[in-house]
């Protein structure tokens, strides 16, 4: 089946340094990604959703300058997160649906960052 | 996107049938509806979909009424492993409105 890989699994990094996770599809082309994040017990919240070529397109109250998305290829989409704050620290999650159409979208297995 | 509204958890013995509710009143009639699960600390995994009928795989079978307002996943046999949060989600079927908006999801427990 669809394979979304997700890099890294986790990170800490200091407050006020940039962190890059990516997320590959492996056996297929996505011309779409999602991006999201999610707090302790609580739910998925979309954050952007990343079109390859393009910019992406960001949910109401997410900073674009802060979380800067970019969809270089059918395959790669990356999520920095710039001048993190111990706020951002949460889960990130990426996903991708086949470009050649098909219901199921497929979830990356997620990025724990912390930042200190 | 429709809005859906789950129980916020369920109990299930192990090997019975786990039966979880979604309402989903204000679907309109290209909207899909579909079902994940997350299991702690992973991604959420795909479970099933459906637009009109009702739909089975080797996972689960999914049921959805005719007004198309309310749908039951039946995970038949439930394991211990299927404890994990489980989220409907209604998509929309248009050119960009494809992305997946989650709700807060029933968090179901397989009793031993």
């Amino acid at each position: 089946g669809a394979v979304v890989s997700q890099h890294p699994s986790w990170v800490i990094c200091k407050s006020g340094t940039s962190v890059k996770i990516e997320c590959r599809s492996l056996d297929f082309q996505a011309t779409t990604m999602f991006w999201y994040r999610q707090f302790p017990k609580q739910s998925l919240m979309l954050m952007a959703t990343s079109n390859e070529g393009s910019k992406a397109t960001y949910e109401q109250g997410v900073e674009k300058d802060k979380f800067l998305i970019n969809h270089a290829s059918l395959t790669l989409s990356t999520l920095t997160v710039t001048s993190a704050h111990p706020e951002d620290s949460s889960f990130y999650i990426c996903s991708a649906r086949d470009s050649r159409g098909g219901g199921s979208y497929t979830f990356g297995s997620g990025t724990r960052l912390t930042v200190v | 996107d429709a809005k859906t509204t789950q129980p916020p958890s369920m109990d299930c013995a192990e090997g019975r049938a786990a039966n979880l509710p979604c309402n989903h009143s204000t679907i309109s009639g290209n909207e899909y509806v579909y079902w994940y699960r997350q299991i702690h600390s992973q991604g959420p995994q795909y479970i099933i979909h459906g637009l009109k009928n009702n739909e089975t795989n080797e996972m689960a079978s999914l049921i959805i009424t005719e007004d198309r307002k309310s749908s039951t996943l039946i995970l038949p046999h439930a394991t211990l492993r299927d404890t994990a949060v489980y989220y409907c989600i209604v998509r929309g079927a248009n050119f960009g409105n494809e992305k997946l908006t989650f709700g807060t999801g029933t968090r179901l427990t397989i009793i031993p």
